[in-house]
């Protein structure tokens, strides 16, 4: 049980390329995640979807897309990256039936991008 | 406009002294309140949280206490030890839609001295 893994952990980019960050969870969550975190910011969410086939903007959602592919998987897409995008990328799941603990999100262990 | 708010950037105490983290917040239709903790090159873990409808909830060392009147809530850590060394976060659920959504307060850098 492996909770929620992000892929890669690592990328540099050069301004005005595209990359794709994968995001995988095994805890049969429907509701899934995508937040950017900045030095004195917090996080702050991006895009998220409720479940799977649909998909909702958060706070910051321009010059990202997301594709919720299937329960398990929810990728983020830079189509044309900007060194505003420079930041850690966090990728979360949530389960809503049950209140137990407020609702919590598990986050994967980001991704850390550079946009040069 | 922040609706969650962490106006302590960092916190340092001894080891064994209780630690105090404080966040204020403005929306009213938050029911759900929660704290996560960050470690270097790691995703926030979950720590505790509180209903809106409760005042305190414990978990350990792990309390918090929710005034909502005057809109904060405070997670106390008692003893503290070095390996609670780390960025807390505070964070409040809401309904959204078909989905909940959480909204972050900038965090505090706690420190433990040995």
């Amino acid at each position: 049980n492996a909770g929620v893994t992000q892929t890669p952990k690592f990328q540099v980019l050069k301004t005005g390329q595209s990359m794709t960050l994968q995001c995988a969870q095994d805890m049969n969550h429907n509701s899934m995640y995508w937040y950017r975190q900045d030095p004195g910011m917090g996080l702050r969410l991006i895009y998220y979807s409720a479940s799977e086939g649909t998909t909702d903007k958060g706070e910051v959602p321009n010059g990202y897309n997301v594709s919720r592919l299937n329960k398990r998987e929810f990728s983020l897409r830079l189509e044309s990256a900007a060194p505003s995008q420079t930041s850690v990328y966090f990728c979360a799941s949530s389960t809503f039936t049950l209140p137990r603990h407020g609702y919590e999100q598990y986050f994967g262990p980001g991704t850390r991008l550079t946009v040069t | 406009d922040q609706q969650v708010k962490q106006n302590s950037p960092s916190l340092s105490v001894q080891e064994g002294r209780i630690s105090i983290l404080n966040c204020d917040y403005t929306n009213s239709m938050f029911d759900y309140f929660l704290w996560y903790k960050k470690y270097p090159a790691e995703g926030p873990t979950f720590l505790i949280s509180i209903s809106s409808i409760k005042d305190k909830n414990e978990d350990g060392r792990f309390t918090v206490f929710l005034n909502k009147s005057a809109k904060h809530l405070s997670l106390h850590i008692v003893p503290s030890q070095p390996g609670d060394s780390a960025v807390y976060f505070c964070a409040a659920s809401y309904p959204s839609g078909s989905a909940r959504q959480l909204t972050f307060g900038s965090g505090t850098q706690l420190t433990v001295l040995p």
